[in-house]
């Protein structure tokens, strides 16, 4: 069954360091997201693309956050200047149609220390 | 403003015993209702999905669901509990003016030998 790959599982950064959380879809999925999960709290809509370009973004989705189709097949995620309040889960997810039938990977946590 | 809500933040139940995890919506329209479970160190897993048809909605796992529109709710159910089914459960409903998820806290499920 496809997969959505996610790299690395975990990542620990100090705080004020660039990270970049890296995804691969499922490849004929058109639909891209990033969720994230603050340990012991609810999953968050991020940000979702289409097109090569984000179609949705969420409150979260500040300055702070960029993503990127850099090469047809990853969907990666960077948090510049990371706090520590960063620290969570995070999530890809991918899918056929928007907003239907995604599929998540295994996520990344991000430990900012 | 829409929202889920998963009134039980864990569930107890005997193997062999029928399982109800509960989770109830507010939205404005037709929800796309989802059930997702989560194990330890691992992703989001997809179980089942309402958007139109049958109330009654038949997922992976042996794992099922009724929509309720009158009591908008949408509790996931098992006739028979493994101890495998052990994990993390997270209702979600697609946002109408969007295609995010919204998310309940999500419902330890710990199934006893």
């Amino acid at each position: 069954e496809p997969e959505v790959t996610q790299t690395p599982s975990h990542q620990v950064t100090q705080m004020g360091q660039e990270v970049i959380l890296r995804c691969v879809p499922i490849s004929n999925h058109l639909y891209f997201y990033w969720y994230r999960q603050i340990l012991g709290q609810k999953v968050e809509f991020l940000v979702s693309f289409y097109n090569n370009e984000i179609s949705e973004k969420s409150e979260i989705f500040d300055d702070q956050f960029s993503v990127e189709r850099p090469d047809g097949s990853n969907f990666t995620l960077k948090i510049r200047s990371t706090k520590l309040e960063d620290s969570a889960m995070y999530f890809c997810a991918s899918s056929v149609r928007q907003g239907v039938g995604y599929t998540f990977g295994s996520g990344t946590r991000l430990t900012v220390v | 403003a829409q929202s889920v809500a998963q009134p039980e933040d864990q569930v107890n139940v005997a193997e062999g015993n029928p399982l109800t995890v509960k989770c109830t919506y507010s939205v404005s329209g037709n929800p796309y209702l989802f059930w997702y479970v989560q194990y330890p160190n691992r992703g989001l897993q997809f179980l089942l999905k309402y958007i139109t048809g049958d109330n009654l909605v038949k997922g992976s796992y042996g794992f099922e669901a009724e929509f309720n529109k009158s009591q908008t709710s949408f509790h996931l159910k098992k006739p028979s509990a493994l101890v495998s089914d052990s994990a993390l459960y997270f209702c979600a409903v697609r946002d109408v003016n969007s295609y995010q998820l919204i998310w309940g806290a999500g419902t330890k499920l710990i199934i006893k030998p």
